[in-house]
């Protein structure tokens, strides 16, 4: 049931865009994204709600596809603090148990 | 405190000894989870609370590991006997509304638990 990222490692020049996506078997009820750098707890970018309502960083958007089995995330004009690994989160249709996805690494170079 | 807190920050265990962490949630949060995170992995769930209810544990790894927050707030993970599968890095997160999907989650800095 964990969600699977894509890509798995992405290399982009500061100021290039990027797209992660996260899938599921299922249909997303909701999605979090979160960035987690090296050694550090993750850090809240945003909320994608089911009816496609957005809650968060002002550069970062995301969407749903058309059946809500895939979320996409769309980081615009990167900077070197983008860097880090994105996971998407959501939780086990019918539970309280949250998963994160499978993460994407991303690094930005100057 | 302005932030999600854990302690101790690090913790080195003998197998078989038993080890408490600790998480203070940023005041007023009712929901909170716990997560491990092995090395080069995501955060896995561990249990989730509602104020006092632990309303869910289905990711807890065996009967060695025990949660509690017994007046809403400040959580405990317990772990018994521990194994050296147990070392990873544990993760607590508070977020303020009953719904775990409608809110972010704040993490706190996380507790490195070695076991030799």
């Amino acid at each position: 049931q964990q969600p699977v990222q894509s890509p798995q490692a992405v290399i982009l020049r500061e100021g290039e865009d990027a797209v992660i996506n996260c899938s599921s078997s299922k249909a997303l009820y909701s999605v979090h994204w979160y960035r987690q750098k090296h050694g550090e707890a993750p850090v809240f970018l945003m909320i994608l709600l089911k009816g496609g309502e957005q809650k968060g960083h002002e550069k970062i958007s995301a969407s749903f596809n058309e059946k809500k089995q895939q979320s996409s995330l769309y980081l615009t004009a990167s900077q070197l603090s983008y860097s880090g690994t994105y996971f998407c989160g959501t939780e086990a249709t019918g539970t309280y148990k949250y998963i994160f996805g499978t993460g994407t690494r991303l690094k930005v170079l100057a | 405190g302005a932030g999600v807190s854990q302690s101790p920050r690090y913790k080195v265990a003998k197998r078989g000894q038993d080890v408490a962490l600790r998480c203070d949630p940023i005041s007023g949060h009712v929901s909170l989870f716990w997560y491990q995170q092995a090395l080069g992995q995501g955060p896995e769930f561990l249990t989730y609370f509602q104020n006092e209810a632990q309303l869910d544990k289905s990711g807890l790894p065996s009967d060695r590991f025990f949660a509690e927050r017994p007046e809403g707030s400040v959580s405990t993970l317990k772990i018994q006997r521990t194994q050296q599968e147990d070392s990873a890095v544990y993760l607590c997160a508070s977020s303020l509304g009953a719904d775990p999907l409608g809110n972010e989650q704040f993490f706190g800095p996380g507790t490195r638990l070695t076991v030799l």
